[in-house]
């Protein structure tokens, strides 16, 4: 059964702090890696994606990904309250298209 | 203006019928999906499709069917069979992105079991 965990929430950060979201995955085999933001009651929206080692920036968005330690992570600098949702860990693996979710973790930026 | 659509936004079900959710879109996206999400948990994947009339069973298929006859739509039926069947569904496409396929989402369809 393939697994992918996030780090438990609610993460509570204050406004202009950084707010880091982490998630390790099961199968050594995984290619590509997708978080997601996930507002109450709305669907998935697509921050970023990675799948070479190493970080990669957006904006305000840093993802980094150890393939070695099967560990990835989303950096939020300068959160804020409009950061406040949930984010949602994907991973993908050598069946075409495929992803498995983590749990997601509910981030709360407060003034 | 291109998308996924999703309808109903909402849906309520007796005990006993069925309800289909529809889902189209117009990104020429080869690849859709079915997910479900229930309150605090991430998506499950109900079925996929990569092309027309063709699709698998994800990790949940009990009690759902889905057909793909045009490229465009994938509607899911949620069948009696399926012993709790309210949740949040989720329809997504996907392109490929170099290495990666990536996949966006439908508003979603709120189905409730009266």
């Amino acid at each position: 059964q393939k697994e992918v965990e996030q780090n438990s929430g609610p993460l509570s950060v204050p406004e202009g702090a950084i707010a880091s979201l982490n998630c390790t995955y099961s199968d050594q085999g995984s290619q590509s890696f997708f978080w997601y933001r996930q507002y109450s009651g709305k669907s998935p929206e697509l921050i970023m994606f990675i799948y070479s080692n190493g970080d990669k920036e957006d904006g305000r968005f840093t993802a980094q990904l150890n393939k070695a330690s099967q560990y990835v992570s989303l950096l939020i600098r300068d959160s804020q309250p409009s950061d406040s949702a949930t984010y949602l860990c994907a991973v993908g693996g050598t069946s075409y298209g495929k992803l498995t979710f983590g749990q997601g973790t509910i981030l709360t930026v407060h003034p | 203006d291109g998308g996924i659509t999703q309808s109903p936004k909402y849906l309520f079900r007796k005990e006993g019928q069925n309800v289909t959710l529809s889902c189209e879109q117009n990104l020429n996206h080869d690849a859709m999906y079915w997910y479900r999400q229930d309150p605090g948990q991430g998506l499950r994947l109900i079925y996929y499709s990569q092309i027309v009339n063709d699709f698998q069973k994800g990790d949940i298929a009990e009690g759902y069917s889905v057909s793909r006859e045009k490229k465009e739509s994938f509607p899911l039926t949620v069948t009696s069979a399926q012993k709790n069947p309210t949740a949040f569904y989720l329809c997504a496409s996907s392109m490929r992105t170099g290495l990666t396929d990536t996949q966006y989402f439908g508003p979603g369809t709120r189905l409730t079991v009266l």
